[in-house]
């Protein structure tokens, strides 16, 4: 079956250093690989996905990833940090259950950032 | 992107009531919808899978006749907590896959329940 690890609960960093969250994942195929941004109390937001291709993908708001297969690793990195960037970040990698596809998420990281 | 709405945003209920939580997609027409519970502070998991026209599809460890889904329309699913109690205490969030995207879903606001 397929998982997610975020290994960092807690992340705090201060406005404009660089940022980056970890996530690895196992999954037998070939994984589609998702990071979302939740703001509290808020749905979803889609930062960026991987399905083929360049393994660096690049996302909104600044945001990009790096898939390395060897590392079974998709990590989330942003060089400069805004203080609009304190949320919740997940990471997900995309399977099929007996429903047809689903999404697994990681525990998800909380992101907070010192002025 | 898709346009998911949920209402309400937040409803408080006594203990043994039912609530019934509305997801829509706005702009698009979605045969299937999945429907995620996060508790405080913890990641989101799938509860159940909303098919249009037929019966939900529940996880492993989720109470169909407690959390009762119906999908009527191409643009509505629900979810009823039924006689709720304190521990279904949660932030409900739906969400509706692209079609010809590969696992790739678009999320409503959430509803935050309270049970008292």
């Amino acid at each position: 079956a397929q998982s997610v690890t975020q290994p960092d609960i807690h992340i705090t960093v201060s406005e404009g250093a660089s940022l980056e969250l970890r996530c690895n994942y196992s999954y037998g195929a070939t994984p589609y690989l998702f990071w979302y941004v939740q703001s509290p109390g808020q749905g979803l937001q889609l930062l960026l996905k991987y399905f083929s291709g360049d393994t660096l993908v690049q996302g909104i708001k600044g945001f990009e990833a790096e898939f390395k297969r060897s590392q079974s690793s998709f990590n989330l990195r942003k060089p400069s940090v805004h203080w609009s960037d304190a949320a919740e970040y997940f990471c997900a990698v995309g399977a099929v259950n007996n429903a047809g596809n689903m999404l697994t998420f990681g525990g998800g990281t909380r992101l907070m950032v010192k002025p | 992107g898709a346009v998911v709405s949920q209402h309400p945003s937040w409803v408080i209920c006594k203990s043994g009531t039912s609530v019934k939580i509305e997801c829509r997609s706005l702009d698009f027409q979605a045969t299937t919808m999945f429907w995620y519970r996060q508790f405080p502070k913890q990641s989101l998991m799938l509860m159940a899978t909303s098919n249009e026209g037929s019966k939900a599809t529940y996880e492993q460890g989720v109470e169909k006749d407690k959390f009762l889904i119906n999908h009527a329309s191409l643009t509505l699913s629900t979810l009823t907590v039924t006689s709720a109690h304190p521990e279904d205490s949660s932030f409900y969030i739906c969400s509706v896959p692209l079609e010809g995207y590969s696992y790739e879903q678009y999320f409503g606001p959430g509803t935050r329940l309270t049970v008292t």
